[in-house]
């Protein structure tokens, strides 16, 4: 593989479930990041990891937790979805957390939740 | 608070040049990136801007002012390919990037 990939593609998921989204990368990157994009607002930084070992909340962190355990994984997990968190997760990694660090997307888990 | 607007749609013609602004509004700046996204893609990166000032890539311009608070992106000779939508995005004094809602981009033939 090259680049970022996360599985699953698409989700359909009840109410009350837990979920765990994957997200993999293979280009030794340090920083990982996870974005929710909604129609008509912008993407919005759910959780980031600037090394392996570490975490932060973003924006909108609140009924999501994030673990990285190494350099190259960094799961999302929902412990009980609600409707809200109905929308488009793209997970994102970075070489580092500068200016000039490019942020480079895996293709991305639809999920809806009903 | 923290802001980034841009403009939800815009249209033109094969061919022709179109001009995206974007204004923003975020506590500290270190940098302005544009991305592009296609439907049901994950953004790619275009342009960095940190310096006031227009960067050329190809088709793709990009220009920023500091002072002002606003950058633009310029497609020139635009072709069917580049009907996506337009993201831009500015790294704050946490280094955390603030996007834009998009900038959709229709061409016509």
């Amino acid at each position: 593989i090259a680049g970022i990939t996360q599985a699953p593609t698409s989700q359909i998921l009840a109410a009350g479930r837990r979920m765990t989204l994957r997200c993999t990368q293979d280009m030794r990157h340090n920083a990982m990041y996870w974005y929710r994009q909604d129609l008509g607002l912008g993407l919005r930084l759910i959780h980031y990891s600037n090394t392996a070992g570490t975490t932060g909340k973003g924006e909108v962190p609140d009924g999501y937790s994030v673990s990285r355990a190494n350099t190259d994984d960094f799961p999302l997990t929902l412990a009980s979805a609600v409707p809200s968190q109905t929308s488009v997760y793209f997970c994102a990694s970075s070489a580092g957390t500068g200016p000039t660090d490019t942020q480079y997307f895996g293709p991305g888990t639809r999920l809806t939740v009903l | 608070g923290q802001n980034i607007d841009q403009p939800t749609e815009m249209t033109a013609t094969e061919g022709a040049i179109v001009q995206i602004n974007c204004t923003y509004q975020t506590s500290g700046f270190n940098g302005l990136f544009w991305y592009q996204q296609h439907a049901g893609e994950a953004p790619t990166f275009l342009s960095y801007n940190v310096l006031d000032g227009l960067e050329e890539k190809g088709r793709f311009s990009s220009f920023l002012s500091r002072s002002k608070g606003y950058s633009y992106l310029l497609l020139k000779e635009l072709q069917m390919k580049d009907s996506a939508s337009y993201l831009c995005a500015v790294m704050d004094s946490n280094y955390q990037l603030i996007w834009g809602a998009g900038t959709k981009l229709i061409i016509k033939p």
